[in-house]
């Protein structure tokens, strides 16, 4: 499987700013995909990052506090905006190499934590 | 609402024994589950899948079992060993719909005992 990075892979940041997080795989692959993991809670779908378009957010996520960008097949980031306290989670990518193996892979995670 | 649910946050088991994992789930829509272990700092690791066509699935020292009329899975691990210690999440999603979430327990913490 292809190696996914992530970075930052920590920050703490004051409340009011925002954070851009990246991920980079090392090859081409079909679906790229952004999570949170909140402290003691399970892993919840932020968005697809849609290569060449708007990334398509799940319910209870907009993308003017978590605007995504995808330019190419390896890359994409995701900006976490005008942070606040809640938002301190550890915030992954995935990806998918086909749409027939339907498996996600995941980075390493940044963790973020707000003051 | 919680359609994936990993009811034991914790587990112990001495080095060398079975370790079992259970999940429930909600949605009968659900077709295909994982998986996945997780180190601390560490982005979550795909283990095992297994298809709602099949009531079983192995790889080496990993079996997943799927009893889709009770909506539960279990992953087995036999022997358990110092290296399986870890956070263990399953997954669960509906393929073929063009949807893309996975939805996750809140995964179960294994210790094995050397």
């Amino acid at each position: 499987s292809a190696v996914i990075s992530q970075k930052p892979s920590r920050d703490i940041c004051q409340r009011g700013t925002s954070l851009t997080i990246q991920c980079q795989v090392d090859s081409q692959v079909t679906m790229m995909f952004w999570y949170r993991q909140q402290p003691g809670q399970s892993l919840t779908l932020i968005a697809t990052a849609n290569q060449g378009s708007e990334a398509t957010y799940e319910s209870g996520f907009v993308i003017d506090k978590f605007p995504i960008s995808r330019p190419n097949l390896t890359f994409s980031t995701l900006t976490v905006s005008n942070m606040s306290p809640e938002d301190s989670s550890i915030y992954l990518c995935s990806v998918e190499y086909s749409r027939s193996q339907e498996t996600q892979y995941f980075g390493p995670g940044t963790r973020l934590l707000v003051l | 609402d919680q359609q994936v649910k990993q009811n034991s946050p914790s587990l112990s088991v001495q080095e060398g024994r079975i370790s079992i994992l259970n999940c429930d789930y909600t949605n009968s829509m659900f077709d295909y589950f994982l998986w996945y272990k997780k180190y601390p700092a560490e982005g979550p690791t795909f283990l095992i899948s297994i298809s709602s066509i099949k009531d079983k699935n192995e790889d080496g020292r990993f079996t997943v079992f799927l009893n889709k009329s009770a909506k539960h899975l279990s992953l087995h691990i036999v022997p358990s060993q110092p290296g399986d210690s870890a956070v263990y999440f399953c997954a669960a999603s509906v393929r073929g719909t063009g949807a893309n979430n996975l939805f996750f327990g809140t995964g179960t913490r294994l210790t094995v005992i050397p």
